[in-house]
């Protein structure tokens, strides 16, 4: 199992550039989700899903726009890239997105928006 | 309002000094988990440990051990003889059903720990 992978690993876009981060996991879990690191702040919840066909916002969805097509795929779409969404994203999938179920997490991928 | 506070924002010990890294969350939730997660220079978030609320046994694996006390609202985490190779960020999180079955995972702000050698 490669777990959860991510693409790619370091970006560098120019403001109003639009991009895709992939997320994929081969683990067969319902539950998927994207966070943004950012220094002193922690994780933060930008959309998940509990399903192929559900999404939902998060803690910080503005700018960000997500569909789950597919079980295994999670992609994070920056229509317009912003210089405040410079920071490092996580993917992480879990069976159900339950308490008891623990989440796995991608590589991150380092964005710089100039 | 579910919250989890890491008030060290850095700490740096010698090789081979006991360091303790806390955690207070808050929570209305009856049920829930807390984890911690280290995330070493290379970036990545490994997975150390998850406790459910209805376990406050301390838990020790080899250097690491954690301690629960739902009295405080506290999950401090404990580094017996630390070594260069801990040098890492540490969140504490919090998950639960407040969270509206979205697995929202409350991070902490982190902790920057660094061992000198």
């Amino acid at each position: 199992n490669a777990g959860v992978t991510q693409t790619p690993k370091f970006q560098v876009l120019k403001t109003g550039q639009s991009m895709t981060l992939q997320c994929a996991q081969d683990m067969n879990h319902e539950y998927m989700s994207w966070y943004r690191q950012d220094p002193g702040m922690g994780l933060r919840l930008i959309h998940y899903s509990v399903g192929a066909g559900i999404t939902d916002q998060g803690e910080v969805p503005n700018g960000y726009n997500v569909s789950r097509s597919t079980t295994e795929d999670f992609p994070l779409r920056l229509l317009s890239a912003a210089p405040s969404q410079t920071s490092v994203y996580f993917c992480a999938s879990s069976f159900s997105g339950r308490t008891r179920d623990e989440q796995f997490f991608g590589p991150g991928t380092r964005l710089t928006v100039l | 309002a579910q919250k989890v506070t890491q008030a060290q924002t850095e700490i740096s010990v010698v090789e081979k000094e006991d360091v303790t890294l806390d955690c207070v969350y808050e929570t209305r939730d009856t049920t829930y988990y807390l984890f911690w997660y280290k995330q070493p220079p290379s970036g990545e978030l490994v997975f150390l440990i998850r406790r459910n609320s209805f376990d406050e046994q301390n838990e020790i694996s080899g250097r690491y051990s954690w301690n629960f006390q739902k009295s405080t609202s506290s999950f401090n985490f404990t580094i017996t003889a630390s070594q260069v190779v801990d040098s890492a960020v540490y969140f504490c999180a919090l998950l639960g059903p407040g969270s509206s079955n979205t697995g929202k995972l409350i991070f902490g702000q982190g902790t920057t720990l660094q061992v000198k050698p």
